[in-house]
């Protein structure tokens, strides 16, 4: 069964470093999500992208925050100055035009010192 | 989206059903009722949903009440990998040519099932 997929599996970074989490999507689907948890709290939602530009995005997905398709395949979530409260795992989902069923990637474990 | 009420841990022993409530008043007519569950540190994963008729997959089944106030999540035999947060999300679904909300998903705090041997 075709699966999301996500790296690295664990990312460590120093504080005010910048860092480009990876996705690969389910062939065929077109929409893309990033969620993000913090350990012990609830999923909570970033942005969703469609046709090449975000969608919706919630108030955690500040300035710092981007999203990109580089490439065609690899939907990326770029932070460009991380600060330790960015500390969390981040999930990328996608799903078809025609369902509302969402695909969960592992996640990427972030950890910032 | 309306707002879901679920107990916040339940215990099941192995190879019996496991039934976790949902409990969703503010339903509106538009509203489908969906359930993903989180393994320990994995990503959700998505397990059912429907309106007002009940639903059963190869993973478990929904009973929506008839006034769509509740619904209730049926493992029917329950094994110890079932262990896992599960969580009962309301919202309209997503159609494309509707626009609005792209479908993003509000999770709750969920309930925590643990299935004990």
């Amino acid at each position: 069964e075709p699966e999301v997929t996500q790296t690295p599996s664990h990312q460590v970074t120093q504080m005010g470093q910048e860092v480009i989490l990876r996705c690969v999507p389910i062939s065929n689907h077109l929409y893309f999500y990033w969620y993000r948890q913090i350990l012990g709290q609830k999923v909570e939602f970033l942005v969703s992208f469609y046709n090449n530009e975000i969608s919706e995005k919630s108030e955690i997905f500040d300035d710092q925050f981007s999203v990109e398709r580089p490439d065609g395949s690899n939907f990326t979530l770029k932070i460009r100055s991380t600060k330790l409260e960015d500390s969390a795992m981040y999930f990328c989902a996608t799903r078809t035009e025609y369902t509302d069923t969402q695909y969960f990637g592992p996640g990427t474990r972030l950890t910032v010192l | 989206d309306a707002k879901t009420t679920q107990p916040p841990s339940m215990d099941c022993a192995e190879g019996r059903a496991a039934n976790l409530p949902c409990n969703h008043s503010t339903i509106s007519g538009n509203e489908y009722v969906y359930w993903y569950r989180q393994i320990h540190s994995q990503g959700p994963q998505y397990i059912i949903h429907g309106l007002k008729n009940n639903e059963t997959n190869e993973m478990a089944s929904l009973i929506i009440t008839e006034d769509r106030k509740s619904s209730t999540l049926i493992l029917p035999h329950a094994t110890l990998r079932d262990t896992a947060v599960y969580y009962c999300i309301v919202r309209v679904p997503f159609r494309k040519n509707y626009g609005g909300s792209q479908g993003n998903l509000i999770f709750g705090k969920g309930t925590k099932l643990s299935v004990k041997p």
